[in-house]
């Protein structure tokens, strides 16, 4: 059975960091385009950042460029969201996507003083 | 950024009948090799989005086939037949054409 699961969501002041984490058993991360989702409260799903097989492609929403980055290890099946100078509206549920098909259950992100 | 509009907002549906979604891309999702990057998901109260159909047409394994998806170019439906209660929730196209990739803002449908 494929599952994944997400990670590392917490309760953060404006200007924080944190780092959210997504591990995958069932199926091997190597092969794929990793990606990461987010959906504010009540709101519509929105694409972040995605890592191509290998690493050597990273790319990141504008709006985040400079502030999140988008890393794997695929010897950990992980998928990685490292979040920096966050900024209340950050907040969402953050899914990690593998490929366009396989989906956690997203973890928690909150913005907030 | 390419933005893909969805309609209607929201959808009641009588039991056993069929519903139709719209997704209009602002710009063609058609690679040169003929291959479409559109995907649809669906998003039931409460859960993660589900991957229901991936290059317009192709049903993810486990999707019933009362599930169907069409288009090209710029405009595409999904087209959900002999509508059950366990369709409701939100559902959602996504071009993976052009970086960033994009959703439509979601489509409820709901049951009468």
């Amino acid at each position: 059975e494929v599952q994944v699961v997400e990670s590392g969501g917490d309760l953060v002041q404006p200007g924080g960091s944190l780092r959210l984490s997504c591990v995958g058993s069932g199926i091997t991360f190597s092969d794929q385009w990793l990606n990461w989702v987010r959906q504010a409260p009540g709101k519509g799903l929105e694409f972040v950042a995605n890592i191509k097989p290998g690493g050597s492609l990273r790319r990141h929403l504008d709006s985040v460029e400079g502030r999140f980055t988008i890393s794997r290890d695929d010897a950990k099946n992980s998928l990685y969201l490292h979040m920096n100078s966050l900024r209340r509206d950050d907040t969402a549920v953050y899914y990690c996507m593998i490929g366009l098909t396989i989906w956690g259950r997203g973890t928690l992100v909150t913005v907030s003083s | 950024d390419v933005v893909m509009t969805q309609s209607p907002f929201s959808l009641t549906v009588t039991l056993g009948q069929s519903a139709s979604i719209s997704c209009r891309s602002s710009q063609s999702l058609v690679q040169s090799s003929g291959n479409i990057f559109l995907s649809w998901y669906q998003q039931r109260p409460g859960q993660s989005p589900r991957h229901l159909i991936s290059q317009v047409s192709n049903r993810d394994s486990g999707v019933p086939d009362r599930f169907s998806g069409s288009g090209s170019g710029t405009d595409f439906t999904l087209t959900i037949s002999r509508v059950e209660a366990e369709d409701i929730g939100v559902y959602y196209c996504l071009q993976y054409y052009y970086w960033p990739h994009t959703f439509g803002q979601g489509t409820k449908l709901e049951i009468k």
